[in-house]
């Protein structure tokens, strides 16, 4: 089965950090761009970042608004992402689901999510 | 950055209805639009790619058209598991955007 499972959600304080990690499985891994998307409660989604494949040299592309403060990284042996957050902001509350791009086309596998909380 | 405006932002219909939500770019993505379906507490899933192009595993009756800055999503006829919320996306230059999501509520 094609999937995508996000892991390391949780409650942190403004300020502090974060990693997500997005585990693949079904397909070949390295192949492929893999992005993250965020959904802020009871809002619309928003695009994160895109982690590309070694085929156009593992390059990335963020958001304005984590540009800076997010890094996104992969490890293709492990057939993992991952989303390094820092200098969190209460903004930053949401969904984070991470997603298999198809450039020009669409995002066609999705995760289940998982949950980020930043709160005093 | 390209916004994209969805409209209705909500809308309820009752099952066997035609539905319509439109999707319109702040400059031209050629085809480079999308469509997702969103039910609450689920991850999207996809069911238009390149505008037009029903995703595999998805039933006829949604359709997509359009090219340049207005596009829309069509439902021939509404069936009761498809209220839920409703998003596009341009793929066409980053930052990647997505409309802010038609919900579609049982009349």
């Amino acid at each position: 089965e094609v999937q995508l499972v996000e892991s390391g959600g949780g409650l942190v304080q403004p300020g502090g950090s974060l990693r997500l990690s997005c585990a693949a499985s079904g397909f070949t891994f390295s192949d492929h761009y893999i992005d993250w998307v965020r959904q802020a409660p009871g809002k619309g989604l928003e695009w994160v970042g895109r982690g590309r494949n070694r085929a156009t040299g593992y390059t990335t592309e963020y958001a304005a608004s984590v540009k800076g403060r997010f890094t996104i990284s992969r490890d293709d042996s492990k057939n993992s992402l991952y989303l390094q957050m820092s200098s969190l902001k209460t903004e930053d509350t949401a969904v984070y689901f991470c997603v298999r791009s198809l450039p020009y086309r669409s995002f066609d596998i999705w995760g289940q999510g998982t949950m980020v909380t930043v709160s005093s | 950055d390209i916004q994209l405006t969805q409209s209705p932002s909500f809308l309820s219909a009752s099952v066997g209805d035609r539905v319509t939500i439109t999707c319109r770019a702040s400059q031209g993505i050629s085809s480079y639009l999308a469509w997702y379906q969103q039910k609450p507490g689920r991850a999207p899933k996809l069911l238009i790619y390149a505008a037009s192009t029903l995703q595999s595993g998805v039933p006829s009756r949604f359709s997509g058209s359009g090219s340049g800055t207005d596009f829309t999503l069509t439902i021939s006829s509404l069936q009761p598991e498809d209220f839920a919320t409703y998003y596009c996306q341009q793929l066409n230059s980053f930052p990647l955007t997505f409309g802010g999501g038609t919900e579609v509520e049982i009349k």
